[in-house]
This record gives C-alpha cells, sequence and structure tokens, in this order.
C-alpha cells in the first residue's frame, strides 16, 4: 500500500462547479498535511496547510481533513479554468520527511 | 524576500558527463530537500538536510548521487558518470525547520543525451 494516495484523474469539472480531490494515507500517526498545486512544467506551489480535523478554509479552497478516517481533501468552488494543474497532496508523521502523493490532475472546462 | 532559487535552470549534458545542481534555500531555512520528479511523474524524495545534523540520503537512487550543504546555505547536487535515466528535473525545497511547509524552487531541468 503507497503511503500517500490520490487518483491520477484527471477529474474534468465544469467552470463554475465544485471541485474534490482527494487523499488518503496509510500512517495513522501522521499530523501534517498539505496540498500543493503544480501546472505543466512549473515547480509545485503550496496552496493549504491542515493540522485538525475538520475544515480550513481559504478564499475558494477548502481543506478537510478526518484523520479517523486517514483521509484528507480539497475542495476547489467556483473552478476556474486557470485551476486546471495537478493537486499534490503531502503528508507528514512528526519530524520525518514529507511523503507525497503522485497527484491528480483537474481540467476545468470553460 | 527572494523565494528559493536554483540554478542553471536548464542542463543539457552527455552520459558518463558528471552534472552539478546548485540551490539556495529561502533565507532563515534550516531544512532543505532535493527531489527528481520525471517527466509524467511524481516527485521523488532525494536527499534531505537539517542544520548540522546528518542527512537524510535514504532516497538517492545510486552512489552516483550526492548533496552537500554547508550550515544553513546553499546546497549542491552532484550526478557522477551520469546516464540517461537521470533526466528529469530537481527540485529543491525548504522549510523553516522539519514540521512546516516546503516551499519549492523553480527546479533544474537535466537532459543527458
Amino acid at each position: 500500500q503507497k503511503e500517500v494516495e490520490q487518483n491520477s484523474g484527471p477529474l474534468s469539472v465544469p467552470e463554475g462547479a465544485i471541485a474534490s480531490l482527494n487523499c488518503t494515507y496509510s500512517d495513522r500517526g501522521s499530523q501534517s498535511f498539505f496540498w500543493y498545486r503544480q501546472y505543466s512544467g512549473k515547480s509545485p506551489e503550496l496552496i493549504m496547510s491542515i493540522y485538525s480535523n475538520g475544515d480550513k478554509e481559504d478564499g475558494r479552497f477548502t481543506a478537510q481533513l478526518n484523520k479517523a478516517s486517514q483521509y484528507v481533501s480539497l475542495l476547489i468552488r467556483d473552478s476556474q479554468p486557470s485551476d486546471s494543474a495537478t493537486y499534490l497532496c503531502a503528508v507528514r508523521t512528526g519530524f520525518q520527511k514529507l511523503v507525497f502523493g503522485t497527484g491528480t490532475r483537474l481540467l476545468v472546462s470553460p | 524576500g527572494a523565494g528559493v532559487s536554483q540554478s542553471p535552470s536548464n542542463k543539457v549534458t552527455e552520459k558518463g558527463k558528471d552534472v552539478e545542481l546548485r540551490c539556495d534555500p529561502i533565507s532563515g531555512h534550516t531544512a532543505l530537500y532535493w527531489y527528481r520528479q520525471r517527466l509524467g511523474q511524481g516527485l521523488e524524495f532525494l536527499i534531505y538536510f537539517q542544520g548540522n545534523s546528518a542527512p537524510d540520503k535514504s532516497g538517492l537512487p545510486s552512489d552516483r548521487f550526492s548533496a552537500e550543504r554547508t550550515g544553513e546555505s546553499v546546497s549542491t547536487l552532484t550526478i557522477q558518470r551520469t546516464q540517461q535515466e537521470d533526466s528529469a528535473v530537481y527540485l529543491c525545497a525548504s522549510s523553516t525547520n522539519r514540521a512546516n511547509e516546503q516551499f519549492f524552487g523553480p527546479g533544474t531541468r537535466l537532459t543527458v543525451l
């Protein structure tokens, strides 16, 4: 079982819809969770970090964490074509290195 | 302030040559990471530095790969006797400490002919 799993996609949504990106992780002791966005040919860019169960909102982005289910998600409201990118989930346990999923490709059609 | 910088941005080399890639972390960031990303693939962890502690080299794919960092400053990733499978984007990231968010540099695209 991979440490951090994401559906590779592509996830296709129409402009204005809500995009829901999901990530599961294997280490129940994981404590820090991050979402990165990576445009084609560019380096990853940090979008959100979340450390506690529940929701964390930042603009059009909401990160959701459920440690009991070992599940973290990213919701993008009012999706725009400029949101089309690969979204990477990353998980850290204590002071271990950050472990990345392979990413979900999101396509937002006009 | 300046972000993480990497040089060169692109490097084309011949099989068997050695290459050196450079990373300048964000000032004050004690942790520095190197990753490799092959075309269309995910991030592959290579090595991690935290202050003066012994580096975590668990991701280095072979003894042709090595990295150095002096204190909390610049790091260099060296690949000896390059092979075509080394072709990838090499990304560097830094953070304030092991528990905080990582910020990535623009990467070095390495092409081995």
